[in-house]
Order: structure tokens, then sequence, then C-alpha cells
């Protein structure tokens, strides 16, 4: 099956900073790379998300760039503010409809 | 526009009881998936269902777990005889035919095993 694994687990910004958070997988057949923000005790929400015919996306502040060859995808976020505070996921889909995420990145912005 | 509806938010059972747990998809959303997420760590599949249909259940444990999506009605996950090990949330998902993979997450349902 498809393993995903994500660094850093923590990361800490100065406001106005930009933090990066980088995945890899294993499954060459993914197609489908969603980010999600959980905030403590809340849904993951989908912020940002990528398909394998596009090698970036980017939508404000957020951007998602994907290298298949290297099979790493990463989540780039500028200018931070305290709200960007949260845990982030990514993930990989496999056969069409299982998401397999990573462990989680503690963004914490300091003001 | 309701989203994914999950209840109840908080569950505590003692070991040995049952939990049921109930999710209402997004309206027009045909396709539900359910997952798990112990204290910081990801979500994890345990199935996928459609009405009335067990796609893939390679997620769930063999014993104790059961999911259904029926004709009608919120789709349920049931875990039996819980043990302190099943304390999680338990978030489900849903997404339209249309795009399977595009997948809206509930609030989650967080249990508490005693």
């Amino acid at each position: 099956g498809e393993n995903v694994e994500q660094h850093p687990s923590t990361l800490s910004v100065q406001e106005g900073d930009s933090a990066v958070i980088k995945c890899t997988y294993s499954d060459s057949a993914s197609n489908y790379f969603p980010w999600y923000k959980q905030e403590l005790g809340k849904r993951p929400q989908l912020i940002i998300d990528i398909r394998s015919n596009v090698g970036e996306k980017k939508d404000q502040r957020i951007a998602v760039t994907l290298n298949k060859t290297a099979k790493h995808f990463s989540l780039h976020i500028t200018e931070t503010q305290p709200e960007d505070s949260a845990v982030y996921f990514c993930a990989a889909i496999s056969n069409d409809y299982k998401l397999s995420f990573g462990a989680g990145t503690t963004v914490t912005v300091r003001a | 526009n309701a989203g994914v509806m999950q209840n109840p938010r908080h569950l505590v059972r003692r070991r040995g009881q049952e939990a049921r747990l109930r999710c209402s998809p997004m309206k027009g959303h045909s396709h539900v998936y359910w997952y798990r997420q112990l204290p910081e760590e990801g979500l994890k599949f345990m199935v996928y269902l459609q009405k009335e249909n067990i796609i893939d259940e390679s997620g769930m444990p063999k014993e104790r777990f059961s999911a259904e999506f029926p004709k009608e009605g919120p789709s349920i996950l049931r875990i039996q005889q819980v043990v302190r090990g099943d304390s999680a949330a338990y978030f489900c998902a849903s997404s339209p035919g249309t795009s399977i993979e595009t997948q809206y997450f509930g609030p989650g349902t967080r249990l508490l095993v005693l």
C-alpha cells in the first residue's frame, strides 16, 4: 500500500516568514495529493490539492509543488500569520479513493 | 449547505460496551469514508462505503468493528465490546460520485473508553 512520510514534525516560524513542509510517497500510481489543515479539536480542512499532471499550484499565500519522478511534494506558506498555526497533513490517494496521510506537521507562527 | 455531520461529538464508554458513531454525508454525496486518528498521529483509513455497499474495509480491524451505509439514514460505524485502545477520534468524510478523491471531513467523534 501507499506510504507517506512527512517532515518536519514541528515547525516554528516568525510571523511574516515562509513555512515549507515536505512529503514523500511510495506508490508511483498515486495521482492526487491533497493538503489538510487541522486546528486543535477541529476537523481536517482541505486547503489545497494537486494532481499528477500538474507540477505546481498556487492559491494566494499557499502553494504546492509536485515532483513525480522523485515522488516528492511540498506545501509552501508565504507571509505566515498567527492564524496559520495548526497541524498540517499531506496525503496521497491510491485506488482512486484511499487517502494515506502523513503523520502531520505542527506549525507555530510566532508573533 | 450543511457540511458532513457527525454525532455524537464526544462519546464515553466503559470497557465492554458498544459504541455507535453516526455520519451524514454532504448533500449530494454518495461516498462515505471512515478514518481513525490516534493522539498526535495522522488519520488512518478504515472503510469506504457507498449506499448499501461496503467497497473497501481493508483498514478495519477484523473483529468488533463494523460499518454500514443504509439506503436511508446516516452511515454508522459500530464498535462492539470496546477496549481502551479504541479511544481515538473517528472522522467521517464524504465525496461526490463525480470526484471521489476530493473528500470533505466531518467534525469527528472523540471516543473515550474508560
